[in-house]
């Protein structure tokens, strides 16, 4: 069975740094493209970033120079580092795998996310 | 245009048929998938590629699309349907993917 597990959030202060972690079983994260997807309080979704399965990287605009997306192969692990945080980026973080092939692209599983609220 | 346009809000009285849309230019070269999102819950794929729906999504539910835009419609539209509907594909450069801002589904 899939499952995505994330943790790590929690409160912080504006400037501050917080690592998310999704923890997955079921699959291998390294052999998939995972991302980041959040959802402010009231808001909608907001793709975050992605790691294919090569290693390559990319971000939104919004968090480019201040949050890294990384995965640990022995964990199994997918993180988020977010770094100079701020207020605009409390929101509910949730991981989930892409199935991308051509012109075909979709999040097949999700994690149940986890909140980040940045305030001082 | 990296962006994926929805309607806010629409609502369908029960029993009746509904089609959410969305448009973006990202629509010509990538499908968009649908994800269906209840309050204090993550979202949930509906519908992806041309019109195909995950296991355990009910045949109400499919798919189309026509040049940049994209749609979702619920023919015999369920209380339980109501919920919020995103949107999403890659964007232009293929490297970013974009959601759409979501349509709130009132079932009446």
């Amino acid at each position: 069975e899939v499952r995505l597990v994330e943790t790590g959030g929690g409160l912080i202060q504006p400037g501050k740094s917080l690592r998310l972690s999704c923890a997955a079983s079921g699959f291998t994260v390294s052999s998939n493209y995972m991302s980041w997807v959040r959802q402010a309080p009231g808001k909608g979704l907001e793709w975050v970033s992605v790691i294919y399965a090569g290693g390559t990287t990319f971000y939104a605009d919004s968090v480019k120079g201040r949050f890294t997306v990384s995965r640990d192969n022995s964990k199994n692990t997918l993180y988020l580092q977010m770094n100079s945080l701020r207020a605009e980026d409390t929101a509910v973080y949730y991981c989930a795998r892409e199935i991308w092939f051509g012109a075909r692209t979709y999040f097949d599983y999700w994690g149940q996310g986890t909140l980040v609220t940045v305030s001082s | 245009s990296s962006e994926l346009t929805q309607d806010p809000a629409v609502s369908v009285a029960l029993g009746q048929t509904v089609r959410i849309t969305c448009q973006g230019d990202s629509l010509r070269t990538s499908y968009a998938s649908w994800y269906q999102q209840k309050p204090g819950q993550a979202p949930v794929l509906v519908m992806y590629d041309k019109n195909y729906r995950p296991s355990g999504i009910p045949d109400r539910f499919s798919g189309s699309t026509s040049g940049n835009a994209a749609s979702l419609t619920i023919t015999g539209a369920q209380a339980e349907d109501e919920a919020d509907y995103y949107c999403n594909s890659r964007d232009s450069s293929g490297n970013h993917l974009v959601f759409g801002g979501g349509t709130k589904l009132t079932v009446l």
